[in-house]
């Protein structure tokens, strides 16, 4: 059972970097590892999926150590439109484990 | 705007009512699901229809029925729902592929409330 835990909540001010850290302790071999980002009143919406290593892409780094038991969102320089609540997800096969969500508040 | 529609966007019902969340993807994926989102709980996958086969059931009461007439359109049916059913009702689509990894996109959501 690939439970997730993260973080209630973070504050971070405008311009820092944010580093928001998920447990997934009994990966699968085969599961990928997605981040989805939600706003109040819509639907959560995709971050970043990533395996192993780092994966980059133009709003966010996603990083996996070896062993895959965690992940880390990384946001660089957040801005005021980043306060949200930010799910981890595993993949095993047809089976979804978000995480409760970290709900991230920017401060000017 | 993700190419998910969801309607209604609000719905209340008292618990003998019977009524149905309707989902459309305009995205040409090939999987649709239904999740359950309540306070301070993590989102809760409902079900799971992949090429209109429903392939998960996760042990969601019979109160809640899904359709999926085509691969475009999604329903779930509700009946005599209790109040411990409110919640937001959100409605994903997927494009499966071989590599084992797919994006969701996921519509707005039918915020339910059941008196």
């Amino acid at each position: 059972l690939a439970k997730t835990t993260q973080p209630i909540s973070m504050d971070s001010y405008e311009g820092q970097e944010v580093n928001i850290t998920c447990s997934h302790n009994n990966i699968a071999t085969n599961d990928y590892i997605t981040w989805y980002q939600q706003f109040p009143s819509q639907g959560p919406r995709f971050i970043i999926q990533g395996y192993k290593t780092k994966v980059t892409n133009e709003v966010a780094s996603l990083f996996i150590p070896a062993d895959r038991k965690s992940s880390t969102l990384s946001l660089p320089r957040v801005s005021l439109s980043d306060t949200a609540v930010y799910y981890c997800l595993v993949e095993t096969g047809n089976q979804f484990y978000f995480g409760t969500g970290t709900s991230l508040t920017v401060i000017p | 705007e993700t190419g998910v529609t969801q309607t209604p966007r609000h719905l209340v019902m008292g618990m003998t009512n019977k009524k149905s969340l309707k989902c459309e993807q305009h995205l040409g994926h090939n999987a649709m699901y239904w999740y359950k989102q309540s306070a301070k709980k993590p989102l809760e996958l409902m079900f799971v229809y992949n090429f209109k086969e429903q392939t998960e059931n996760n042990s969601v009461p019979s109160r809640f029925s899904p359709e999926c007439p085509n691969s475009s359109h999604l329903f779930l049916h509700l009946h005599t729902l209790q109040p411990e059913d409110s919640a937001l009702y959100l409605c994903a689509s997927s494009q499966l592929s071989t590599s084992g990894s797919y994006e969701q996109y996921f519509g707005p959501g039918t915020r339910l409330t059941v008196t």
